[in-house]
């Protein structure tokens, strides 16, 4: 069975400081890999998506950055955290067939202080 | 112009009543699927039904329904006989192909459901 790892679960970084979130899909070959943002009390607004190694399209400008070193490796970066970038990290994936469900991580809740 | 609605930010409902989360949804694709997502104060976000723009039946998951009204852009979740453990958010969310992303989904932003005992 497929399962999708993300860590950490809690983080609290002050303004200026860097970013790395982990998240590993097992069980699984060439999945679609998505991060999304909830910021409290809103919906989830995607951030990046990756169809394969390598492959990373952002769907909004910001302070963040993806990297899919592997097949089923994603990464969520940042060189210089703001405020502005505290909020819930939802890993997912899919596979690569229409209107197939996304399966979740389970989060990370950052702070920027 | 918003893809998702959800114009219930909060509901209380008392427990094993029926409940209706309402969704309207945008879109100019033919083929869409329609998703409904659980949100837990822990945070995972957990599928509850889909249902697809060419479905010709409302899909249907033990107590979860979907009320899909085609014409009307509607897909409404149903929850029967409702329970404490029903307490969450809840997003209903669409994919289409004119969507971008990957076929990630839109989500709607959210209705806070809150059963009482």
């Amino acid at each position: 069975s497929q399962t999708i790892h993300q860590w950490p679960a809690t983080l609290v970084q002050p303004v200026g400081s860097p970013l790395s979130l982990e998240c590993t899909v097992e069980g699984t070959s060439n999945p679609n890999l998505y991060w999304y943002r909830q910021a409290a009390g809103r919906g989830l607004q995607l951030l990046f998506y990756s169809v394969g190694i390598g492959q990373i399209s952002s769907e909004v400008p910001q302070n963040l950055s993806a990297s899919r070193p592997q097949d089923r490796q994603f990464i969520l970066s940042s060189k210089k955290l703001l405020l502005s970038d505290s909020g819930f990290y939802l890993c997912a994936w899919r596979r690569g067939r229409a209107n197939e469900k996304l399966f979740f991580g389970s989060g990370t809740q950052l702070s920027v202080l | 112009a918003q893809k998702i609605t959800q114009t219930q930010p909060g509901m209380f409902v008392q427990e094993k009543e029926a409940v209706t989360l309402d969704c309207t949804y945008d879109t100019s694709d033919p083929s869409y699927g329609l998703f409904w997502y659980k949100q837990p104060s822990s945070g995972e976000m957990i599928f509850l039904i889909y249902q697809g723009s060419y479905d010709q039946q409302n899909a249907t998951e033990g107590r979860y329904s979907l009320n899909f009204q085609k014409a009307r852009k509607s897909a409404n979740l149903v929850i029967s006989a409702s329970q404490l453990g029903d307490s969450a958010m809840y997003f209903c969310a669409m994919r289409d192909r004119g969507g971008g992303g990957a076929d990630g989904l839109t989500f709607g932003k959210g209705t806070h459901l809150i059963i009482q005992p």
